[in-house]
């Protein structure tokens, strides 16, 4: 079963607008992650946030953890066409067992 | 694509033929992953491996199966190819499970089973 759910499921927005995508998940998790994924090609790594941080930004990325509603939002700013891209959360409950994805959110970037 | 590759790219084949989907990197990590994209799914883990030679089944593992004889390659094997196997596989690698780790993951295989 999926451990995160974005939402929305598809996003489209002007080019310039911010752009805020959220997750929410079951367990508790050592950390999250937000990966964005081109069409047609693998995932990117974009950022990760611990269980212990509230807040982190990379660039125009900023992200947020409240681990008390077991809720991240991924916020792009000043959107850019290629930012056109399907977005997924991921959980890492610190097992080896890899990461668990949710079914992503499309965003379109329009011109 | 951080060194990881994935072969052959694209699939046709069979109901009921095997198939073997290669994974290979130049990382030299020790964790490797075998997922699978389907629409409304998202990514799912099939099976992990946290060395040579020990592996481990993920949530879909039912249908395949694995081996990892050296660091570098990861093999994913479906014995008898059905039409629900028919999916983008994408293979991962991370250099560890700590709560820091990130995953890289390769280009994708997409296999399409008649």
């Amino acid at each position: 079963s999926q451990q995160g759910e974005e939402d929305p499921q598809a996003l489209s927005i002007q080019e310039g607008e911010n752009a805020t995508m959220n997750c929410s998940y079951k367990t508790s998790i050592n950390n999250l992650q937000w990966y964005r994924q081109n069409s047609g090609r693998g995932l990117v790594h974009l950022i990760l946030i611990r269980s212990n941080e509230r807040e982190k930004h990379s660039g125009r990325l900023r992200v947020t953890l409240d681990t008390s509603k077991k809720s991240s939002s991924l916020l792009i700013t000043a959107s850019r066409a290629a930012d056109t891209a399907s977005y997924f959360c991921a959980t890492d409950g610190g097992g080896a067992d890899g990461l668990t994805f949710g079914k992503g959110t499309h965003l379109i970037i329009q011109p | 694509d951080a060194g990881i590759t994935q072969s052959p790219r694209h699939k046709v084949t069979e109901t009921g033929t095997p198939v073997t989907l290669r994974c290979h990197q130049t990382e030299n990590h020790r964790y490797m992953y075998w997922y699978r994209q389907d629409p409304g799914h998202g990514l799912r883990l099939i099976h992990y491996s946290y060395g040579v030679k020990d592996t481990d089944k993920g949530e879909v593992s039912d249908g395949y199966s694995v081996s990892r004889s050296k660091t570098e390659d990861f093999l994913l094997t479906l014995e008898s190819a059905t039409s629900s196997q028919t999916s983008v596989y994408f293979c991962a690698i991370s250099e560890s499970t700590e709560a820091t780790d990130t995953q890289y993951f390769g280009p994708g295989t997409r296999l399409t089973v008649l």
